[in-house]
């Protein structure tokens, strides 16, 4: 069946470190692969994503992710995190057409 | 662009109620999608919409659940009748083509619904 893990349900960082979280997939073929960020309530925005070319994808906020075909993973990074970054970060897949199945989420909290 | 519209944004209802949500899309958006958000099962699809017609309801949990859009701009996701475990947020979300990953689904904020 095909899914999206995120192993880490709660990281908690201090401001100006350094950001990872991680994301792998189960599909039968490599699919689309995005991440989302979901603040306090409000909806979903789209940080990045991957369909194809360079493994490593650049997105707002300062956001990149690697995709690495033979972990299939496509974990998240930043190089120094704001305190405007806390917010739960959700990373889905599909494999085209229009249905994403999302990960059950990473609540991210960063101390000052 | 206003994006995506969902009201109320916050609904508590007691079990055996009628709900409704209510979504207005971005406009010139040919797709929607209903998605429900629980700490059991995370985010997933209920059914979306490509030019105000159902396409895949697979996701919707069973008969009590209903969704329309009557036009363009409008779409309603009704629970009749109401149960507590269908306390859930429940978003809303646009795209212009529905091609992935081409294509990005813009998400509304959500509607928080407890049934008591």
């Amino acid at each position: 069946a095909q899914s999206v893990t995120q192993p880490d349900i709660h990281i908690t960082v201090s401001e100006g470190a350094s950001l990872e979280l991680r994301c792998n997939y189960s599909y039968g073929a490599t699919p689309y692969l995005f991440w989302y960020v979901q603040s306090p309530g409000q909806g979903l925005q789209l940080l990045l994503k991957y369909f194809s070319g360079d493994t490593l994808v650049q997105g707002i906020k300062g956001f990149e992710a690697e995709f690495k075909r033979s972990q299939s993973s496509f974990n998240l990074r930043k190089p120094s995190v704001h305190w405007s970054d806390a917010a739960e970060y959700f990373c889905a897949a599909s494999g085209g057409y229009n249905k994403l199945i999302f990960g059950a989420g990473t609540r991210l909290a960063v101390h000052p | 662009d206003a994006g995506v519209i969902q009201s109320p944004r916050h609904e508590v209802t007691e079990m055996g109620q009628e709900v409704t949500l209510r979504c207005k899309p971005i406009s010139g958006h040919d797709y929607l999608f209903w998605y429900r958000q629980t700490m059991m099962r995370g985010l997933e699809l209920l059914i979306y919409f490509n030019n105000n017609v159902p396409i895949d309801d697979s996701g919707m949990p069973e008969d009590r659940f209903s969704a329309k859009m009557p036009n363009a701009s409008f779409s309603t996701l009704k629970i009749q009748p109401s149960e507590p475990r269908d306390s859930a947020v429940y978003f809303c979300a646009s795209s212009l083509s529905g091609s992935l990953p081409t294509d990005t689904q813009y998400f509304g904020p959500g509607t928080r619904l407890t049934v008591l």
